[in-house]
């Protein structure tokens, strides 16, 4: 009930194209869902989150849809630059009784092909 | 700018000595920090939880007299790999949450290499 599932493991994205990672968590408790960015050798950074307020959230070339009902989440990168290939991690986040909680995915390689 | 600072980047050594990594938080007073280790090509994995003035809270599994924590400032936290072995060579990240709004934000990691 804590996992967060993540697919595709790989992605190969022409330049320009649109890149779409998928994510989906199974418990309802969860209430933040952050994406984030990871270079080799570098700690993971937000990139974008959302709440489950909003179906939808924009930033730039990011968006993050949220399906509420079916316990899904993805990352869309539209406009896919070269410099976006890195690995990708969703999560879950949540506060509960024992403290503040995320669960993270297995995480995506994104190459975009120059 | 950076909202959490993690030192040192790199640290290479010898085996059976000991490494400490700091943890500060810049931008806000943590009562809690996180410790991860990441594996190549895998995702994080939570060691522990760092209280500042009590005692860390450990994830089953992870040794608490291998890799002890002190929170002892509302901005830093350590972790020091004691008796470090090439096993224990791996990605070190530590991470902070803003208290209002429970944002998640990481260090820039450590890579520990154990000879």
């Amino acid at each position: 009930q804590q996992q967060v599932k993540q697919s595709p493991q790989s992605l190969i994205v022409q330049k320009g194209g649109i890149s779409i990672i998928n994510c989906a968590y199974e418990n309802t408790a969860f209430d933040y869902f952050p994406w984030y960015q990871q270079f080799p050798g570098k700690g993971p950074a937000l990139l974008i989150a959302i709440r489950p307020d909003v179906s939808e959230k924009k930033e730039g070339r990011f968006t993050i849809s949220f399906n509420k009902s079916a316990k899904q989440f993805s990352l869309h990168i539209m406009d896919s630059q070269p410099g976006d290939s890195a690995t990708y991690f969703c999560a879950a986040s949540m506060v509960d009784t024992g403290g503040f909680k995320t669960i993270f995915g297995a995480g995506t390689r994104l190459f975009v092909k120059a | 700018g950076a909202v959490v600072s993690q030192h040192p980047s790199r640290v290479i050594c010898k085996s059976g000595t000991s490494v400490k990594i700091e943890c500060r938080s810049l931008d806000f007073q943590a009562t809690t920090m996180f410790w991860y280790r990441q594996f190549p090509k895998q995702s994080l994995m939570l060691m522990a939880t760092s209280n500042e003035g009590s005692k860390a809270t450990y994830e089953q599994g992870v040794e608490k007299d291998k890799f002890l924590i002190n929170h002892a400032s509302l901005t830093l936290s350590t972790l020091t790999v004691t008796s470090a072995h090439p096993e224990d060579s791996s990605f070190y990240i530590c991470s902070v949450v803003t208290i209002a709004k429970n944002i998640q934000y990481f260090g820039a990691g450590t890579r520990l290499s154990v000879l």
